[in-house]
C-alpha cells in the first residue's frame, strides 16, 4: 500500500514570496491533515478536511494561509506571502475516518529567508 | 501549561540499555499515540492505546488513564532506535503533540 505523499521535499524562499505543497493521502482515507512542526516543537494541527470538508480550521493563520481539497483527494496547502517565522516542516497525515489512526507523509521542510 | 509534557527532552543511551521516555497529559482523552520521527521529518505511528499495555518488537507502551501518564520503553536499545519520539493524545477532533524526545543510542 502506498504511503502519504508529499511534493516538494524542500523549499527556499524569500519572505513576501509565495508557496505551494502538494499532499497526495492512502487512497480511501476520508481525513485529511495538514500539520506545522518548527524545529524543536511537536506538530500543530493547521487543518482538517473530512472529504473536500473543512472540519477545523482554527489554528490556520487565514490571512497568508490557504488549503484546498478538491474532489477530496489530493490537497494543497499555500502560503501568501510568506514570513520568516513560516520556516518549519509542513507535515501531510491522513486517516480512514477521523480519530483513527494517523499516517503521515514524509514533510516539506520550508525555510523562508 | 502544556497539555502534553514528554520527559526527558533529550537522552544519550549505550547500545544495550534500556529506555524509558514519559507522557503526562491533562486533558481528556480517547487514544494516546507514540510517533518515531526520523531526521528528514517523516513520522512513524509504533502505537495508539487507550489502556493497558502494548508490545511490539523491542518496543513497550504503557498507559495509565487515571494518572494521566504513559511510558515508552526500548528493550536492548540499538543506535538505529535513534530519532524523536512524540508523544500525542487524542480526542474525537484532533491530537494534540508533545515536543518530542530526542533520542541518540551510542554504539
Amino acid at each position: 500500500e502506498a504511503g502519504v505523499a508529499q511534493s516538494p521535499r524542500y523549499k527556499i524562499i524569500e519572505k513576501r514570496q509565495s508557496v505551494a505543497f502538494w499532499c497526495n493521502p492512502i487512497s480511501g482515507h476520508a481525513t485529511l491533515y495538514w500539520y506545522q512542526q518548527i524545529l524543536g516543537q511537536g506538530p500543530k494541527l493547521l487543518i482538517q478536511f473530512q472529504n473536500n470538508g473543512v472540519v477545523d480550521d482554527s489554528q490556520l493563520p487565514k490571512d497568508r494561509f490557504s488549503a484546498e481539497r478538491l474532489k477530496g483527494v489530493d490537497s494543497t496547502l499555500k502560503i501568501q506571502p510568506a514570513k520568516l517565522e513560516d520556516s518549519a516542516v509542513y507535515l501531510c497525515a491522513s486517516s480512514v475516518v477521523r480519530g483513527d489512526t494517523q499516517y503521515f507523509g514524509p514533510g516539506t521542510r520550508l525555510t523562508v529567508l | 501549561k502544556n497539555e502534553v509534557e514528554q520527559s526527558p527532552q533529550n537522552l544519550t543511551a549505550q547500545e544495550g540499555e534500556f529506555i524509558t521516555i514519559n507522557c503526562s497529559y491533562s486533558v481528556g482523552i480517547s487514544a494516546l499515540h507514540w510517533l518515531q520521527q526520523h531526521p528528514g521529518g517523516g513520522i512513524v505511528s509504533l502505537f495508539m492505546l487507550s489502556s493497558g499495555k502494548k508490545k511490539h518488537g523491542r518496543l513497550i507502551a504503557t498507559i495509565n488513564i487515571q494518572e494521566k501518564h504513559s511510558s515508552l520503553h526500548i528493550t536492548a536499545s540499538h543506535p538505529r532506535d535513534s530519532a524523536v519520539y512524540i508523544c500525542a493524545v487524542g480526542s474525537a477532533r484532533q491530537l494534540t503533540f508533545g515536543s518530542g524526545t530526542q533520542l541518540t543510542v551510542l554504539p
